[in-house]
Order: C-alpha cells, then sequence, then structure tokens
C-alpha cells in the first residue's frame, strides 16, 4: 500500500475561518511533508516532519500551523489566510527523511480557495 | 539553495511521436527522481536515479542519469495521450529532507 489520504479534497474558506487539512498514511514512514502548488508551478515545501518533530519550516507565516500527532497523521491548521494562499496542497511522506534517496509518496491534495 | 534548471517548459507534439524532457544542475547531485502529474492530480514517483551514466527504461520510458551527475533526461517514444501532464525531476536539497523540483515540463499529445 504506497497510499497517501488527505481530506478534504476541495475548500473554500472566508480570510476569517480556521479550518484544517489533514494526511494519513499507512506505510510506516517517519517522515511526512506539507507542500504548496500554485498553478502551473513545482510544489514548493512548507514543513518537515521526522519521527514526529518538526525539522523543516520553511518561513512559512504563522497563519499556516502544523501538527504531527502521531506517524500516520499530519494536520494543517489554517487562521486568517488571505486569498493569495488559494492553492493545492500536498502531504507527503517517505521512510526516513534522513536520506536524500528516499522517495517521497504524494497525497492527491486538497485544493484550498480563500476568499 | 541548490537549483534544478529543466527544460522545455512545454511541449507539444502528434500522437506517435517522441518526447525529451531535459533536467540539469551546476552541482553533482548524489541522486535524481522523476515525477508526473496528470492534469488535475498529485505528483507521482516514477523513478529514481543514483549511479553515474544510469539508464533505466520503463516501457517506452528511459530515464538516464548523466556520466558527471549533474544532468538527466526523460525520453518518451511514441507517446500516447495518456502520457499527457507535467514531468517533474527532483534532486536533493540544502537539506536532507529537502527534494529540489525543477519547474516542469508539461507535454500535451495531440491525437
Amino acid at each position: 500500500d504506497t497510499e497517501v489520504t488527505q481530506t478534504p479534497k476541495h475548500l473554500v474558506m472566508g480570510m476569517t475561518n480556521k479550518k484544517s487539512l489533514k494526511c494519513e498514511q499507512h506505510m510506516g514512514h517517519r517522515a511526512m511533508y506539507w507542500y504548496k502548488q500554485k498553478a502551473k508551478k513545482p510544489p514548493e515545501l512548507m514543513f518537515v516532519y521526522s519521527y514526529e518533530k518538526l525539522s523543516i519550516n520553511e518561513s512559512v507565516p504563522s497563519r499556516f500551523s502544523p501538527e504531527c500527532p502521531n506517524s500516520s497523521l499530519l494536520n494543517l491548521h489554517l487562521h486568517a489566510l488571505q486569498p493569495e494562499d488559494s492553492a493545492l496542497y500536498l502531504c507527503a511522506s517517505s521512510q526516513t527523511g534522513g536520506d536524500t534517496t528516499d522517495t517521497q509518496y504524494f497525497g492527491p491534495g486538497t485544493r484550498l480557495t480563500v476568499l | 539553495g541548490q537549483q534544478v534548471m529543466q527544460i522545455p517548459q512545454y511541449q507539444h507534439v502528434q500522437e506517435g511521436e517522441d518526447f525529451t524532457t531535459y533536467c540539469n544542475s551546476s552541482t553533482t547531485l548524489s541522486n535524481i527522481q522523476w515525477y508526473k502529474q496528470r492534469p488535475g492530480g498529485h505528483p507521482v514517483f516514477l523513478i529514481q536515479l543514483v549511479k553515474s551514466g544510469e539508464v533505466k527504461k520503463q516501457k517506452r520510458l528511459t530515464f538516464q542519469f548523466g556520466e558527471a551527475k549533474k544532468n538527466s533526461s526523460l525520453h518518451i517514444t511514441a507517446t500516447q495521450t495518456t502520457d499527457v501532464g507535467t514531468y517533474f525531476c527532483a534532486g536533493p536539497g540544502a537539506g536532507s529532507y529537502q527534494l529540489t523540483f525543477g519547474k516542469g515540463t508539461k507535454l500535451s499529445v495531440i491525437p
């Protein structure tokens, strides 16, 4: 099973809303990632969790707050977003994350629209 | 940080024609990975190349890693409409966890 699941598939929210994106994997992977992808652009790394600890925060604004409750789950809490935050948010996982040869497996993404 | 340059940005081909996308790095890469993203979809891992001069094939797809491990290519023979999508190469980023993606090549296949 090489599946990473994400919910919801689509999300529309206002700038004052609070919402959460969820990601789950059951491959036993110990590294999980959040990426943001704008149209016609490659994925941009936002956060990396390795062994349930935040390893990388790519200078992401505090209105995005990641959480890793356990090794299978990854959340992204959203608050006071801006319209320019509208994008496809991708979750990915890999075996350990500490090896540059790790393959990353992507979930289907959440398409977020901020009004 | 490290950058991986990918060309061309777009490629339109007639069904049955061949297609190639190229990735170049100014620094030696420990490995390079290729992903395909269908329209409206998410990146799907295709392959990883690790050895200098490595060539791997998956049916009509041929992947190469340069001798100096600074460039790579993906070649598709006799394209089909199912090949439509954006192909990304990705190399190691500045940190151990990171992948640096090329900008991608969007392939359109005209039936």
